[in-house]
């Protein structure tokens, strides 16, 4: 069974500071990952997609890497604001269509 | 933003009493899902559909129920509902191109469900 952890589940930072958020799997038979951020009492905002076959996916301020084979992705954020604070999920698409996500990082960026 | 609406935003209902949410969405995609999430749980599907009455089983299932007759419209039926089923759900929607999972899921604002 597929498990997704997100480490640290907290972290707080000062404006300017560059983010890095972990990501890591158990099952490397995947399709895609996914990036997503969450606001409180929002949905979810899909950020980056990864397709197994990938390295990187670049967004603006927005970089995440892939490394299928440990099972590892880290979603980098330059330059943080005070408005990239949210939760920030990772998802893994396997067979079936269906995303497993891991628990969230909560980021607090500070004024 | 992708066209996904979700209703009710807000529901408080009792235990036993049947309850059904809806799930509509403007963009004409193959793939909607239902989630729910939980603190310490996190987000997990809970029944999907791969077109019109074309639907499956995801991780949390049990005591859930869905319909699909039209491509815009994904419900999801709670036949008695339970306080363990008291959450946060969120229908979501996704398409393929070439036939690769190249597409992100996009997301509706969810429904606070509450049973009592």
């Amino acid at each position: 069974k597929q498990e997704v952890t997100q480490i640290p589940a907290a972290l707080s930072v000062p404006e300017g500071e560059n983010l890095v958020l972990n990501c890591s799997f158990t099952d490397s038979a995947i399709y895609n990952l996914q990036w997503f951020r969450q606001d409180p009492g929002k949905g979810l905002t899909s950020l980056l997609l990864i397709q197994s076959s990938q390295r990187e996916q670049t967004s603006g301020r927005l970089n995440a890497s892939l490394d299928k084979s440990s099972g590892r992705s880290t979603l980098y954020i330059a330059a943080s604001q005070p408005g990239d604070s949210a939760t920030y999920l990772c998802a893994v698409e396997a067979a079936g269509n269906k995303l497993t996500f891991g628990g969230g990082t909560r980021v607090l960026v500070k004024p | 933003d992708a066209g996904i609406t979700q209703s009710p935003r807000h529901k408080v209902t009792e235990t036993g009493t049947p309850v059904t949410l809806r799930c509509h969405q403007t963009e004409n995609h193959r793939y909607m899902y239902w989630y729910r999430q939980d603190p310490g749980h996190g987000l997990r599907l809970i029944h999907y559909s791969y077109g019109v009455k074309d639907t499956d089983k995801g991780e949390v299932s049990d005591g859930y129920s869905v319909s699909r007759s039209k491509t815009e419209d994904f419900l999801l039926t709670l036949e008695s509902a339970t306080s363990s089923q008291t959450s946060v759900y969120f229908c979501a929607i996704s398409e393929r191109t070439g036939g690769y999972s190249n597409q992100p899921q996009h997301f509706g604002d969810g429904t606070r469900l509450s049973i009592l």
